[in-house]
């Protein structure tokens, strides 16, 4: 099993910072098969970034994924409100995807 | 509208056993896999099954292997979870998710989940 391991575990930030939020896979993972999700708190999780680059419909500019396997690296480049929240990365290294443990983005 | 509904959740004791149920509409089901990822409180997200198009492919994390079954109906656009044998352990919110295993392979559709707490 591929396992992903996300750092920070949070990252205390203010509206209008850059944050940073890294995803390391346990062995090389091919980027068209990691993914980015945003959690808000009691809501569902919502896909922000396939293909460890590639922006969803509707998802804002200031998101953005790079990285190849075993790093990959989600940025948002000026925190707005509505974007603190839990990120997960996923993989699918195999038949059977895992998830990161997730980063809280939180206000400082 | 594109959306997943999932249902079947509650308070069930340990070893019972629920079905969990999830209802597509929208979109084409039988065109996609299909996977439950559930989520115990204050935790992390967790895969737990999923299931291709015409049910003929099925995959389980270890932890519910044996005891949980992933199927679908095509006709009723519907995909199914039977927990079975449950366990303390498996008190989770349990969200369906729409699953595209082709060049890209991600979850793109979420449902707003289902609850099972098992407890005696």
């Amino acid at each position: 099993e591929i396992v992903l391991t996300q750092s920070p575990g949070t990252l205390s930030l203010s509206p209008g910072e850059r944050a940073t939020l890294s995803c390391r896979a346990s062995e090389s993972v091919g980027s068209k098969y990691l993914a980015w999700y945003q959690q808000k708190p009691g809501q569902a999780p919502r896909l922000l970034i396939y293909g460890a680059s590639n922006r969803i419909t509707g998802i804002p500019q200031r998101f953005s994924g790079s990285g190849s396997g075993p790093d990959f690296t989600l940025t948002i480049s000026r925190l707005e409100p509505e974007d603190f929240a839990v990120y997960y990365c996923q993989q699918y290294g195999g038949s059977r995807p895992t998830f990161g443990q997730g980063t809280k983005v939180e206000i400082k | 509208e594109v959306q997943v509904v999932e249902s079947g959740g509650g308070l069930v004791q340990p070893g019972g056993s629920l079905r969990l149920s999830c209802a597509a509409s929208g979109f084409a089901f039988d065109n996609y896999w299909m996977t439950w990822v559930r989520q115990a409180p204050g935790k992390g997200l967790e895969w737990v099954a999923s299931i291709n198009q015409d049910g003929s492919e099925k995959y389980y994390v270890d932890s519910v292997e044996g005891r949980f079954i992933i199927s679908r109906d095509n006709v009723k656009k519907s995909t199914y979870l039977q927990t079975n044998s449950l366990r303390v352990e498996d008190t989770a919110a349990y969200y369906c998710a729409r699953e595209l295993r082709f060049y890209y392979n991600y979850m793109d559709v979420w449902g707003k989940g289902t609850t099972v707490i098992v407890s005696s």
